[in-house]
């Protein structure tokens, strides 16, 4: 099927430092979306994008849908030790309905 | 409250044996979903549910079966044909359309493990 190529696959930073980590595709995509997974949980949403170019902003977390329709990022900035979790990015690639496609997950840790 | 209940937070297979994962919403949601989780990958598509009575394979159907008999429940069916059962398994729900954008709300998921 479809894919995603979520980067980087995984993060270990210091309390205090920015994250950015991204998600692109070869196919155009109409929605992109950003969740978080706690361990044993389900993803919750954090980020929902609809417009090329759109820049959106959740607190200290900031997202972007790509120009090109073909990519996203995420920013995470001053983080803390709860931002600890997998994020996934997950879009609805063009002309097919209601599907989602998720990428691989990006697993941050945080050191205090 | 409304949200999407899963149950039972673990459950074990026995060899040969099915088993079923409840998935219950009742944030009145048109279309459901099952997806896989294996470590360090994605969510992959089971099967999903746009509408009561109706349902279509995903990308990994083969050794799953759903239902849809009403809208608030899609529960899914581990047959004893699958024969790497051992996942973490997710159910959502959305409200498909252009106003609703397409946004999937998740349960918090039940760990199947093989005896």
């Amino acid at each position: 099927g479809q894919q995603l190529n979520q980067s980087p696959q995984s993060m270990f930073i210091q309390e205090g430092e920015d994250v950015s980590m991204n998600c692109t595709s070869s196919s155009i995509f109409n929605t992109w979306l950003w969740y978080k997974q706690d361990p044993g949980e389900g993803p919750v949403l954090l980020i929902a994008l609809y417009k090329a170019g759109e820049l959106t902003s959740n607190g200290r977390l900031t997202a972007q849908f790509g120009i090109t329709r073909k990519d996203s990022f995420l920013n995470i900035s001053a983080s803390i030790p709860s931002d600890v979790g997998i994020y996934f990015c997950a879009g609805t690639p063009y002309n097919q309905g209601g599907k989602l496609i998720f990428g691989q997950g990006t697993e941050l840790s945080v050191k205090p | 409250d409304g949200g999407i209940t899963q149950s039972p937070k673990y459950l074990f297979r026995k060899e040969g044996q099915n088993v079923t994962l409840s998935c219950e919403q009742n944030l009145n949601h048109d279309a459901m979903y099952w997806y896989r989780q294996d470590p360090g990958q994605g969510l992959r598509l089971i099967y999903y549910s746009q509408i009561v009575n109706d349902f279509q394979k995903g990308d990994i159907a083969e050794g799953y079966s759903v239902s849809r008999e009403k809208k608030e429940s899609f529960p899914l069916t581990v047959t004893s044909a699958q024969k790497n059962p051992t996942a973490f398994y997710l159910c959502a729900s959305s409200t498909p359309g252009k106003l609703a954008k397409n946004i999937q709300y998740f349960g918090a998921g039940t760990r199947l493990s093989v005896l």
